[in-house]
């Protein structure tokens, strides 16, 4: 079965720095990966997928990812951070045939 | 075009009650997955219906159910509930049932077991 692993439960970061947050999956076969961005009592929101070609991602609010199958990570970035960026990111991997699978969350808090 | 809406939002409910939560999908779309959230366990799969068909089922007791209408609005049903259910109850909707379609979430229903 399919698994998703994001080591870092929080990332605390100041404002308009560098972010990475990192998801690591455990099998690269066939699988599309997605990122989702969950703002408080609120539902899930898409912020980018690969389903294949390019392996960098652009997505929404400024957001990028980089699938790497060699060692099947798909790390999301932003190169500057705002305020609003406070949130929990999910990974999630899907092979067909399947259901989601998602990655326990890294909770984004962004300092002034 | 309207989102995914869920209803109720919030529920408060007592062990050994059932409880129907409800999910309309955006227009048009004809997949409706549902997920069970909390905080030790996360985001889990609990099933997911297509023209009316379950097509997939997460690993979840019989207590747990649900079905799809033909307008592709769909239910979920928890009978007899134990505490362990409260948690926050998210539905999504995809165009197909393609893996590749994306889907968009519902707000949720938050759901409380005294």
């Amino acid at each position: 079965a399919q698994s998703v692993t994001q080591l870092d439960s929080q990332v605390p970061v100041f404002e308009e720095a560098p972010v990475e947050l990192r998801c690591n999956y455990s099998s690269s076969v066939s699988v599309y990966l997605f990122w989702y961005v969950q703002y408080p009592n609120q539902g899930l929101q898409l912020l980018l997928k690969y389903l294949s070609g390019s392996t960098l991602v652009k997505g929404i609010n400024g957001f990028e990812a980089e699938f790497n199958k060699s060692q099947t990570s798909f790390h999301l970035r932003k190169p500057s951070v705002h305020i609003s960026d406070t949130a929990e990111y999910f990974c999630a991997v899907i092979k067909r045939g399947q259901n989601f699978v998602f990655g326990p969350g890294t909770r984004l808090s962004v300092l002034p | 075009k309207a989102g995914v809406t869920q209803t109720p939002r919030y529920l408060i409910k007592t062990r050994g009650q059932q409880v129907t939560l409800s999910c309309s999908p955006i227009s048009g779309h004809r997949s409706v997955s549902w997920y069970q959230q909390t905080p030790g366990q996360g985001l889990q799969f609990l099933f997911e219906y297509f023209s009316e068909t379950q097509r997939n089922k997460g690993n979840f007791p019989g207590r747990f159910s649900g079905r799809q209408f033909s307008n592709s609005r769909s239910e979920m049903n928890v009978s007899t509930l134990e505490l362990g259910d409260s948690a926050l109850y998210l539905c999504a909707s995809s165009l197909g049932d393609s893996p590749t379609d994306t889907q968009y979430f519902g707000p949720g229903t938050r759901l409380t077991v005294l």
